[in-house]
């Protein structure tokens, strides 16, 4: 596709419920980077994938929450039992190469989860 | 830990001045990149300029600019000649070795026509 895509755009669900957000990176991107934006904030990292291996999951909050990238492409970040405090803006970046810094970070529109 | 910090929540400035938005930050590494990233009310998230910790010669884009300060580790970005599609949140953010952009807070930026 043209850019990064992250569906659904909204998400609301009660507490307690497991919720599954989809990250589609540009195509041949091999870094797929997770971030979390509470509002007010700045980003926090929550995962890094490298093709299909999860290189880097020390963001992750809890055991709640989990990711994968099972062909190196689509990625899903699951959370299990949701709680209001998960409430926040879950963003979805790719880039080409496997360092961020040397080229340009693709940011999708994020998915903007609500818990009740 | 590297941390970013940005002590202006609000700033605002009349259309076609130039503002001065801060960040400094904090790191043992001498080799990372610094970033500059706009957020507008439709939350996208927008590289408007990057700097690499090597280089000297501070990073420009078109009317922006920063003034990279790497002993001081202060990271500022200068708007010139503000717009109104200029007013967003604007976040300064850190990659050093691992894989994590480290953001800070934010400002908010406020154009006033």
């Amino acid at each position: 596709g043209a850019g990064v895509s992250q569906s659904p755009r909204y998400k609301v669900t009660k507490r307690g419920q497991d919720v599954a957000l989809r990250c589609d990176p540009i195509s041949g991107h091999v870094s797929l980077y997770w971030y979390r934006q509470a509002l007010g904030q700045g980003p926090e990292f929550l995962t890094y994938f490298n093709y299909e291996a999860q290189q880097d999951k020390s963001g992750l909050p809890n055991d709640r929450f989990s990711a994968e990238r099972p062909e190196g492409s689509i990625s899903t970040l699951t959370i299990q039992r949701t709680e209001q405090r998960d409430s926040a803006m879950y963003r979805c970046a790719s880039s080409w190469g496997s360092r961020a810094g040397n080229e340009k970070l693709f940011f999708g529109s994020g998915t903007q989860l609500s818990v009740l | 830990a590297q941390t970013v910090t940005q002590s202006q929540p609000e700033m605002s400035v009349q259309e076609a001045e130039t503002v001065t938005l801060s960040c400094t930050y904090d790191t043992s590494e001498s080799d990372y990149y610094l970033f500059w990233y706009k957020q507008p009310p439709s939350r996208q998230m927008i590289l408007v300029i990057r700097q690499e910790a090597y280089k000297q010669q501070n990073a420009t884009e078109n009317r922006f600019s920063v003034n990279f300060q790497k002993a001081a580790k202060s990271f500022s970005l200068k708007i010139s000649d503000s717009q109104l599609g200029d007013a967003a949140m604007y976040f300064c953010a850190y990659l050093g070795s691992n894989y994590q952009l480290i953001w800070g807070a934010g400002t908010k930026l406020i154009i006033k026509p």
